[in-house]
């Protein structure tokens, strides 16, 4: 089946720095990558679509410059959360949509701004 | 807006129980429904995929069932094992071909040995 990174797994960072994280399909094309998040006991809440080569489409509440996604290939994109807070731990899940429309999701990384 | 409500939202059972988590979706125009399973601190896991014009999927100890029109789908899972210890979510595709899932909460469930 088809398979989605994430790295890294877990991160810890000071309040006010930035993280990266990246979402790589090994081995499949994704033209459309998801970003979601999700907090204890609470369901995925999507963030943001995005489509290889273009701007990254933001859900409704999402802050479109706190989260940069970078899609440059079609097998990376990246969620970079930019002067984080600790209100911006969460667990942060990326999927890439294969085949049949079919999103196939990664491990997810683990966020604590300290 | 399409809301996904799952109940119960934690289940603990003995070894070897049959059980039935519960799946409710408000707009009943979607295209495909999914049961993942989420172990804890990791990602998803696919379980079955039911398309809009099924009524059931099946694999090993696990059946899935959809009534669109009632919005309601259900995941039995047959002679539960401790393994099948997880959180299981249940996501809908809207009926638009934009290609995003709503997801409910989850049901966290435990079986003990």
């Amino acid at each position: 089946g088809a398979v989605v990174s994430q790295h890294p797994s877990w991160v810890i960072c000071k309040s006010g720095t930035s993280v990266k994280i990246e979402c790589r399909s090994l081995d499949f094309q994704a033209t459309t990558m998801f970003w979601y998040r999700q907090f204890p006991k609470q369901s995925l809440m999507l963030m943001a679509t995005s489509n290889e080569g273009s701007k990254a489409t933001y859900e409704q509440g999402v802050e479109k410059d706190k989260f940069l996604i970078n899609h440059a290939s079609l097998t990376l994109s990246t969620l970079t959360v930019t002067s984080a807070h600790p209100e911006d731990s969460s667990f942060y899940i990326c999927s890439g949509k294969g085949g049949w429309d079919t999103q196939y999701f990664g491990p997810g990384t683990r966020l604590t701004v300290l | 807006k399409q809301e996904v409500t799952q109940i119960p939202a934690a289940l603990s059972v003995p070894e070897g129980e049959n059980l039935v988590l519960n799946c409710s979706f408000t707009d009943s125009a979607i295209y495909n429904l999914q049961w993942f399973r989420q172990d804890p601190g990791k990602g998803l896991t696919s379980l079955l995929l039911i398309q809009s014009s099924q009524r059931e999927q099946t694999s090993g100890r696990l059946n899935a069932s959809l009534d669109k029109s009632s919005g309601r789908s259900t995941l039995y899972i047959a002679a539960s094992q401790p393994g099948d210890s997880a959180t299981y979510l249940c996501a809908v595709k809207e009926d638009s071909g934009y290609s995003t899932l709503t997801f409910g909460k989850g049901t966290m469930l435990l079986v003990s040995p």
